[in-house]
This record gives structure tokens, C-alpha cells and sequence, in this order.
């Protein structure tokens, strides 16, 4: 069974950082491109950041860009969400999500980051 | 960066409706589109990728057309379970994107 654990949300002030972490099982992680997705309370999906299978190659959304930085460690299995410089609208769920746009995406649960002084 | 948009981003409708819900590209992204269904306090979930395949488990109630920049999600005989919110996703290049999504109310 496919399963994705996400952690490391919390109250943050404005200008903070915070580390996400996503462990995964059930799946070969090589073979697949892993996505961070939030969703601001109330509000609609926004695709944030991504990880190829093959490489470390990651991409962002520009609202992201120079802040954050999305990585992955193939011996755990755990991809990461270092986010930096936090601001008021960084406030969302951030899910983690296996193959985004291929049958058989997974996402977990979600993982809360409220930024507020 | 390519843009999404959903028309309506709310659609009222009835049990047993044809729903039709329509997604926009600011580019041509052949095919590479996804429909995502989040009903309320959930998880969103895949219902079809490619434009038109539909995902494993997925009512053949819905189904998926289009291609470049014109889409469109169909739910033929709305159910109770359906009222939701759909999000469209292009996936044809990075940085990805959603609609900004259609909820479907009675």
C-alpha cells in the first residue's frame, strides 16, 4: 500500500523557515517524480514544487521561487521542503504527492504551516 | 507560464444533471491535462489524466475531451457523492498549474 507521511508544519512568524518532510513506502520512489502541492485555507489547489525520478533536477512556481527548495533522499525514501523567508500567504496544507498527473497518484494527508506574528 | 481557468467556479445543478465544467490554457498543451475531484475536508483525488483516460476505479459517469487549450469534464448523471469541487492541471510543462477550480452545489 501506497502510503505518504508529511510533518514539520507549524506557527511561524513572518521571515522564519521550516523544514517539511514527506515519508514514503509502499512504492519504488526512483521511478517516480514527487510534487508538493498546497492549498490555502478556503482556497484552491496550487502546484508549488517538483522533483524528477532520475535526477535531483527540482522546479518551483514563481510565487516560490528563491525561497524554497525542494530535495530528496533515495536511501529514506523522503523528499523535503526547506522554506525559507516565510510569508502570511505561505499559509496553507502542503501535501506531498506521488505521480501527480499519472494514474496511480498518491497524496498524503498534508502537513499545516500557519504564518502569522 | 502557462494559465489555467475555469470559467465558473461555482455550478449549481440537480441529482441526475449532464454537469459539463470547462478548463482554458493560455497555451496549447496537447493533451497533457488532468481533472482532480476534492470533495469538502478530503484529499483531492484523480479522476482522469490525459485528457480523456479514465483513472482505475473512476464512474464511467465521467468522462474527459479536448485538447490544446480547450477542455471540458463531463459527469453525466449527477450523484450525490459528486458535489465537489474539480480542478483542472496542465502538466505539459513546469513550472504545473491548476484551474482554480469549480465546485459543484445543489
Amino acid at each position: 500500500e501506497v502510503q505518504l507521511v508529511e510533518s514539520g508544519g507549524d506557527l511561524v512568524q513572518p521571515g522564519g523557515s521550516l523544514r517539511l518532510s514527506c515519508v514514503t513506502s509502499g512504492f519504488t520512489f526512483n521511478d517516480n517524480v514527487m510534487t508538493w502541492v498546497r492549498q490555502a485555507p478556503g482556497k484552491g489547489l496550487e502546484w508549488i514544487s517538483a522533483i524528477k525520478s532520475k535526477t535531483d533536477t527540482a522546479y518551483y512556481a514563481d510565487s516560490v521561487k528563491g525561497r524554497f527548495t525542494m530535495s530528496k533522499d533515495k536511501s529514506k525514501g523522503t523528499v523535503y521542503l526547506q522554506m525559507n523567508s516565510l510569508r502570511v500567504e505561505d499559509t496553507a496544507r502542503y501535501y506531498c504527492v506521488k505521480g501527480l498527473s499519472s494514474t496511480g497518484a498518491s497524496w498524503g494527508q498534508g502537513t499545516l504551516v500557519t504564518v502569522s506574528s | 507560464d502557462i494559465q489555467m481557468t475555469q470559467s465558473l467556479s461555482t455550478l449549481s445543478a440537480s441529482i441526475g444533471d449532464r454537469v459539463t465544467i470547462t478548463c482554458r490554457a493560455s497555451q496549447n498543451i496537447s493533451h497533457w491535462l488532468a481533472w482532480y475531484q476534492q470533495e469538502p475536508g478530503k484529499v483531492p483525488k484523480l479522476l482522469i489524466y490525459k485528457a480523456s483516460i479514465l483513472e482505475i476505479g473512476v464512474p464511467s459517469r465521467f468522462s474527459g475531451s479536448g485538447s490544446g487549450t480547450d477542455f471540458t469534464l463531463t459527469i453525466n448523471s449527477l450523484q450525490p457523492e459528486d458535489f465537489a469541487t474539480y480542478y483542472c492541471h496542465q502538466y505539459e510543462n513546469y513550472p504545473k498549474s491548476f484551474g482554480q477550480g469549480t465546485k459543484v452545489e445543489i
